[in-house]
């Protein structure tokens, strides 16, 4: 079983829906979380940092559950240019190795 | 622009050959880690350091494999006798330091094809 796991996708839908990601991670030791978008050939860019209590980054939602182990991450009024490969990211120890999940592709159609 | 810069950005090699690739971090960042990429695929961990100390190692970094961060600034990997599936995309992220920075920031990555 890998260490993060996430939905496996693709998901195509059309612009404007709300769309969310599922990620889960096996190792309670996990002490800091993100969310990273990697377009096609291009490296991992950070969307955004997931905090225990939930945050908002405009259309973005990042929730956080430490009991159940799982993340997620909520697009609302999904953009032709939020097309691209969502990735889970875990960290043990602040600045040690950082997971990664095997990522989830979005298509947002016109 | 996350100021971190690799080079080159594509290297094609015949089998056999070895190849060098190099990350330059953000000055501040004092942490600085090693990626690979295939296809379809997650980034996986090959290495990390800490200033110029190589801290952790992936089973995945054969004996084929060696890093580099003298001075802790920028690093390199090199690859001996590559082999066809050392093709993939080659990730160098820096974090930590005086930028205070818990997430990693990547560079635009090396693509190595292994021919």
């Amino acid at each position: 079983r890998k260490e993060v796991e996430q939905d496996p996708g693709p998901f195509n839908v059309p612009e404007g829906a709300t769309v969310a990601f599922n990620c889960t991670y096996s190792n309670s030791a996990s002490q800091s979380f993100f969310w990273y978008r990697q377009d096609c050939r291009k490296e991992p860019k950070l969307l955004m940092s997931v905090y225990s209590s939930g945050n908002e980054d405009g259309r973005f939602t990042a929730q956080l559950n430490r009991a159940s182990q799982y993340i997620s991450l909520l697009i609302r009024d999904s953009k032709l240019s939020d097309s691209a490969t969502y990735l889970c990211v875990v960290n043990h120890n602040y600045g040690q190795n950082f997971v990664f999940g095997p990522g989830t592709r979005l298509s947002v159609l016109p | 622009d996350t100021g971190v810069s690799q080079n080159p950005r594509h290297k094609i090699t015949k089998r056999g050959q070895n190849v060098t690739f190099r990350c330059d971090p953000i000055s501040e960042h004092n942490r600085l880690y090693w990626y690979r990429q295939t296809l379809g695929q997650g980034p996986e961990f090959l290495t990390y350091f800490q200033n110029e100390a190589q801290l952790e190692k992936s089973r995945l970094l054969s004996d084929r494999f060696s890093a580099e961060r003298p001075k802790g600034s920028f690093s390199t990997l090199e690859i001996q006798r590559t082999e066809q599936g050392d093709s993939a995309m080659y990730l160098c992220a820096g974090t930590g330091g005086k930028t205070g920075h818990t997430e990693a920031f990547f560079g635009q990555g090396t693509r190595l094809t292994v021919v």
